[in-house]
C-alpha cells in the first residue's frame, strides 16, 4: 500500500544537538507537511512545500529548517534543539488541496 | 491570529448513546473543515469533512453540521461503540493555500 514512511520514530537527545527528521512517502502526492503535535493544543504546521521548489513556513517555523530532496522527500531539521521542542512530530501528504491529509506514524522527539 | 476553538476536551457517552463534538472558528473565508479521528499511538485519519458550499454531510453513524453565519460546525456520532473512543480534531482552512488551523481535540470515551 503507498504509505507515509517517517524515521526515526522515537529519538532521544540532548540539548543543543542537531536532529533530522526524515519523510518519504510513495503517493504521488506533491504536497507535503510538518506538523508538532502536543497534548492538549491539537497540530501545529511547521513548514509545508507544494513541490520540490516550493517551500512556506506555517505557525511554528522558528527553531526549525526543512529541505524537500525529492518528490517523494521532506525532511525537518532542528539545528540545535531545546527541551521546549520535545514533542510528536508528524509527516503528512496530499493530493491537490482542499482536500485529506495523509500522515506519518509520528516521531517521538525528547530533548533532554 | 485565526484560530479554532474545539469543546469538550473531554466527553463520556454511554455505548449506544449520540455524542456531538462543537468547533467555532475565526476566519469567514474558512471553505473547508474537516474532522479527523486519532486513536491512542496511531496516525490522525480523516472521517469527514465539509465544504462551505454545504450545510450538512453524513456518512453512517457520521455527520458533520455547518453554519457558516455562526461560524461554527460539529461532529455527530450515533450509536456509539468502543472502537469510537479517541480523539477527535476539527480543523478550518485558511488563505488561498487552505492551510489548516486546527482544534484542540476532543477525548472521546465510551463507556460500556
Amino acid at each position: 500500500d503507498a504509505d507515509v514512511t517517517q524515521t526515526p520514530r522515537n529519538r532521544i537527545t540532548k540539548t543543543g544537538k542537531r536532529i533530522m527528521l526524515e519523510c518519504s512517502q510513495t503517493k504521488g502526492h506533491d504536497r507535503m507537511y510538518w506538523y508538532r503535535q502536543d497534548p492538549g493544543l491539537g497540530l501545529q504546521l511547521i513548514y509545508y512545500s507544494f513541490d520540490v521548489k516550493d517551500i512556506n513556513k506555517g505557525e511554528i517555523s522558528d527553531g526549525y529548517s526543512v529541505s524537500r530532496q525529492a518528490q517523494a522527500k521532506f525532511s525537518l531539521s532542528l539545528e540545535s534543539a531545546i527541551p521546549n521542542q520535545t514533542a510528536l512530530y508528524f509527516c503528512a501528504t496530499s493530493d491537490s488541496g482542499p482536500g485529506e491529509l495523509f500522515f506519518g506514524e509520528g516521531s517521538r522527539l525528547t530533548v533532554l | 491570529g485565526e484560530n479554532v476553538e474545539q469543546h469538550p476536551s473531554t466527553l463520556s457517552v454511554q455505548e449506544g448513546d449520540s455524542a456531538v463534538i462543537k468547533c467555532t472558528y475565526s476566519d469567514s473565508a474558512s471553505n473547508y473543515f474537516p474532522w479527523y479521528k486519532q486513536e491512542l499511538g496511531k496516525r490522525p485519519q480523516l472521517i469527514i469533512d465539509i465544504r462551505s458550499n454545504v450545510g450538512e454531510k453524513k456518512d453512517q453513524r457520521i455527520a458533520v453540521t455547518l453554519n457558516k453565519t455562526a461560524k461554527h460546525f460539529s461532529l455527530h456520532i450515533t450509536e456509539t461503540q468502543p472502537e469510537d473512543s479517541a480523539v477527535y480534531f476539527c480543523a478550518a482552512s485558511i488563505g488561498s493555500n487552505y492551510q489548516l488551523i486546527w482544534g484542540a481535540g476532543t477525548k472521546l470515551i465510551i463507556k460500556p
